[in-house]
Parts: structure tokens; C-alpha cells; sequence
């Protein structure tokens, strides 16, 4: 299986902050890699696919960036409501693993 | 609008079974692959089952292979998790999730990501 690493493990950042997440597989998932925003008691929800393509309706603060095994999750300028875990998944192979997630303090 | 609805968690003592579901709307149903993914209490997520749009292709991970069964009625859009010999570390909040196919600006494909979730519905596995 296709280990996915993230750090850091949780971050702390104010309002208006830039932040990055990594994200580094295990070995080559060329850019079928996604990003998903969580907020605590709620669904996932998908943000970046294809390791940079922003999803329909998420605001453009949020990019994506990488390829192979090193991935990251750029958010420009925090919003209060950017507090979440956010976890990256590699889509690849089967079966499909997830980060260990992020957890986003404002 | 696209809605998942899941159903039929609860609570199962070590070696039962239960079997959950999920009901979709708003689209297309047996155009699109579904799989299921749980989440630990505190934990992270992790996908478990996924099954091809027509239902002749499942795959499933490592931990719930020959225990779990996915399936899909498309006459119903709903797809169904069926959970045997559940152990106390199946307890999650199993979330199904809709897989929907990108393609970049040259028509080239970028993979499958699960871009519509359900609200999820709790296992528990406690005697």
C-alpha cells in the first residue's frame, strides 16, 4: 500500500496568515493526488484534485501544488473559517490511503 | 442537488453483523462509482470498499477483505455495505462517497476523487 505522510501535525496561525501542508507518498502517485478540508463533526470536503485543480466553489485562497511524491496545500490568507483538519489522499492506486491529516488552528 | 444519505448504524457486539446503506439523489446514480470510507473516533480517515458504476468491479481494503461486502441496486440509487464478523476496531462513522472522474483542459484524465459525501453513520462494536 501507498503510505501518505503529512506534516506538520497540527498548526497554529492567525487571521491573514500564509499556510502551507505537506504531503509526501510513499513512492510515485504522478499528480492523482486530493486534498479535503474537515470540519469537526462533518463530512469531508473535497478542495484540490489532481493534485492542483481547484475544486468547483472553493474559494481561490486555497492551491494546490506537486507531483510525484511531494505534495503541498497552500492556504494565502487565513480565514476564521479555514479552522479544520485537512488530510490529503493519493488516487492512484487501490487502495486508495489517506494523510494522517492536519489539523488548522486560527 | 446531490445528496447521500446513509442509514442503518448502530450498535453490534464482537463477531455480529449489520448491514448499512446509502441512498442517493440528484444525480445520475449508475453513471458514477461509489465507495465507502469510515473514520475512527478521533481518528483519520480511511477508505474501505469501492465499487465500479454497473457493479461488476469492487475492490477493498486490506482490513475488511472477506468480511465486509459492498453492492449497489441502481433501480434503487443506493449502494450498501454488508459488515460480517465486525471486531471492535470496524467502529467508525462510515461516510459514503460519490467518486467522480476529472479531466484536465486537454481532455487528458487526472484520476477519480470523492467529490460528494454523505453525513456518515455511526458502527459501534462493543459487547
Amino acid at each position: 500500500d501507498i503510505q501518505m505522510t503529512q506534516s506538520p501535525s497540527s498548526v497554529s496561525a492567525s487571521v491573514g496568515d500564509r499556510v502551507t501542508i505537506t504531503c509526501r507518498a510513499s513512492q510515485g502517485v504522478t499528480n492523482w493526488l486530493a486534498w479535503y478540508q474537515q470540519m469537526p463533526g462533518k463530512a469531508p470536503k473535497l478542495l484540490i484534485y489532481a493534485a492542483s485543480g481547484l475544486q468547483s466553489g472553493v474559494p481561490s485562497r486555497f492551491s494546490g501544488s506537486g507531483s510525484g511524491t511531494d505534495f503541498t496545500l497552500t492556504i494565502s490568507s487565513l480565514q476564521p473559517e479555514d479552522s479544520a483538519t485537512y488530510f490529503c489522499q493519493q488516487a492512484n492506486t487501490f487502495p486508495y490511503t489517506f494523510g494522517q491529516g492536519t489539523k488548522l488552528e486560527i | 442537488e446531490v445528496q447521500l444519505v446513509e442509514s442503518g448504524g448502530g450498535l453490534v457486539q464482537p463477531g455480529g453483523s449489520l448491514k448499512i446503506s446509502c441512498a442517493a439523489s440528484g444525480f445520475t446514480f449508475n453513471n458514477y462509482e461509489m465507495n465507502w470510507v469510515r473514520q475512527a473516533p478521533g481518528k483519520g480517515l480511511e477508505w474501505v470498499s469501492y465499487i465500479s458504476s454497473s457493479g461488476n468491479t469492487v475492490f477493498y481494503a486490506g482490513s475488511v477483505k472477506g468480511r465486509f461486502t459492498i453492492s449497489r441496486d441502481n433501480a434503487k440509487n443506493s449502494v450498501y455495505l454488508q459488515m460480517n464478523s465486525l471486531r471492535a476496531e470496524d467502529t467508525a462513522v462510515y461516510y459514503c462517497a460519490r467518486r467522480t472522474y476529472y479531466y484536465d483542459s486537454r481532455g487528458h484524465g487526472v484520476g477519480g476523487y470523492f467529490d460528494y459525501w454523505g453525513q456518515g453513520t455511526q458502527v459501534t462494536v462493543s459487547s
